[in-house]
């Protein structure tokens, strides 16, 4: 059984960079074909896609977000990074980490406010 | 970048009544579309995956249909607990999109 979970600052000040942490268990990415996106909500509006990175170390951003972001995993200890520079309020948002092409499995999220 | 569009962005109706949502992409994505439904304060859930195929647990009364770059979610007969904001996924590309959800409320 797959499960993940966001960790990370409730709050940021503006033009800060934030570091977010999806621990997981029930997979490896050893095995073929695993994959971590991270999605963001904005309160009360849609969901959005930001990054993913795949078992080989493969990684994907949003093409309009990707001079922000950074996607890592750290296999040893099952986490996969993010991390958002130059943090803005329009940023505040509920973080997401989930698993595969389409999300099967997500994280309960954790909101991240940016103000000063 | 594909962009994905949902109509109606608000959908009113009665318990029993039959719901349908409509997603079109902005370029073909064959049939790697996904449906999710969420409630508030709680993260999505994965209803359909590859347009029409039904999530494990989730009612029948639930049912995807579509392909190339027109797609719908039907509720059959719509219960309380499907009140919610629903949202199509392309996973056609390595940007995967999301339409703007529909949000289905109690007439």
């Amino acid at each position: 059984q797959v499960t993940l979970k966001e960790s990370g600052p409730a709050l940021v000040k503006p033009t800060q960079t934030l570091t977010l942490t999806c621990a997981f268990s029930g997979f490896s990415f050893r095995a073929s074909g695993m994959r971590v996106s991270w999605i963001r909500q904005p309160p009360g509006k849609a969901l959005e896609w930001l990054a993913r990175i795949d078992g080989d170390d493969e990684r994907f951003y949003n093409t309009a977000l990707r001079t922000r972001l950074t996607v890592s995993k750290d296999t040893s200890k099952n986490q996969v990074v993010l991390t958002m520079t130059n943090m803005d309020p329009v940023d505040t948002a509920t973080y997401y980490c989930a698993f595969g092409s389409y999300f099967r499995v997500w994280g309960p999220g954790t909101l991240v406010t940016v103000s000063a | 970048d594909i962009q994905m569009t949902q109509s109606p962005s608000t959908l009113s109706a009665s318990v029993g009544d039959r719901v349908t949502i409509t997603c079109r992409a902005s370029q073909s994505i064959s049939t790697w579309l996904a449906w999710y439904q969420q409630k508030p304060g709680k993260a999505p859930n994965l209803l359909i995956h590859k347009a029409s195929n039904l999530e494990s647990g989730v009612p029948s009364r639930f049912n995807g249909s579509g392909s190339g770059t027109e797609f719908t979610l039907t509720i059959s007969s719509l219960q309380p607990e499907d009140l919610a904001t629903y949202y199509c996924q392309e996973y056609n590309t390595y940007s995967p999109a999301f339409g703007q959800g529909t949000k289905v409320e109690l007439k």
